[in-house]
């Protein structure tokens, strides 16, 4: 399968514990997406790169959340001392330089904070 | 500020019926638009995008969308529903200015009875 991968597919933690999600996009796409999404709602928008360069966050991206990217390929996004509004599923998605307007998703990471 | 409204949590169809699923915009300037759709247990998958040119853009699976400026909408159609359409359906639109991300409306459940 060479669409964007996501590990875990799940993950529980208990609040107050540090989570890593790691994001694989497709070969050679050099953008790179994170979004959350909640019961009931759209995806929003938390990040992205353009091969190593973060370019944009949200505000939704507290200083307990860091994503990175550091060779231009896999991302990871670390959230620190979780709570339970973190739980959400994690999407990533990513986009190539010759269409960078279809983003493809992977099957998300969805995180629960007991 | 930039949003995107589906009016419609759940659009209920027949088989072979023809179906609409609406969308509406906030956003200044000409955005890009798209249409993606999530099946249980898999990622979101892209159907059709407008970027420029024809009001009305074709995508996957036999749907359609009619791009309406002085509506703001973005409406997908399709003239005949398949029961194996039946999945929650994401309208999006992105900025064009200074920014690759997504902003997508809280989603439609499309149900199509045999």
């Amino acid at each position: 399968d060479t669409g964007v991968s996501q590990n875990p597919r799940h993950k529980i933690t208990k609040r107050g514990q540090n989570v890593t999600f790691r994001c694989d996009p497709i070969s050679e796409h050099n953008r790179l997406y994170w979004y959350r999404q909640t019961l009931g709602q759209g995806p929003e928008f938390l990040t992205y790169f353009q091969n190593e360069a973060q370019l944009e966050k949200s505000r939704l991206l507290s200083d307990r959340f860091s994503a990175e990217r550091p060779k231009g390929s896999f991302s990871t996004l670390e959230i620190q001392r979780t709570e339970q509004g973190d739980s959400a599923m994690y999407l990533c998605a990513s986009s190539s330089q010759s269409d960078p307007y279809e983003q493809y998703f992977g099957p998300g990471t969805r995180l629960t904070v007991t | 500020a930039q949003s995107v409204a589906q009016p419609e949590d759940q659009v209920n169809v027949a088989e072979g019926n023809p179906l609409t699923v609406k969308c509406t915009y906030s956003v200044s300037g000409n955005p890009y638009l798209f249409w993606y759709v999530q099946y249980p247990n898999r990622g979101l998958q892209f159907l059709l995008k407008y970027i420029t040119g024809d009001n009305l853009v074709k995508g996957s699976y036999g749907f359609e969308a009619e791009f309406n400026k002085s509506q703001t909408s973005f409406h997908l159609k399709k003239p005949s529903a398949l029961v194996s359409d039946s999945a929650l359906y994401f309208c999006a639109v992105r900025p064009i200015y200074n920014t690759d991300k997504l902003i997508f409306g809280t989603g439609t459940r499309l149900q199509v009875f045999p």
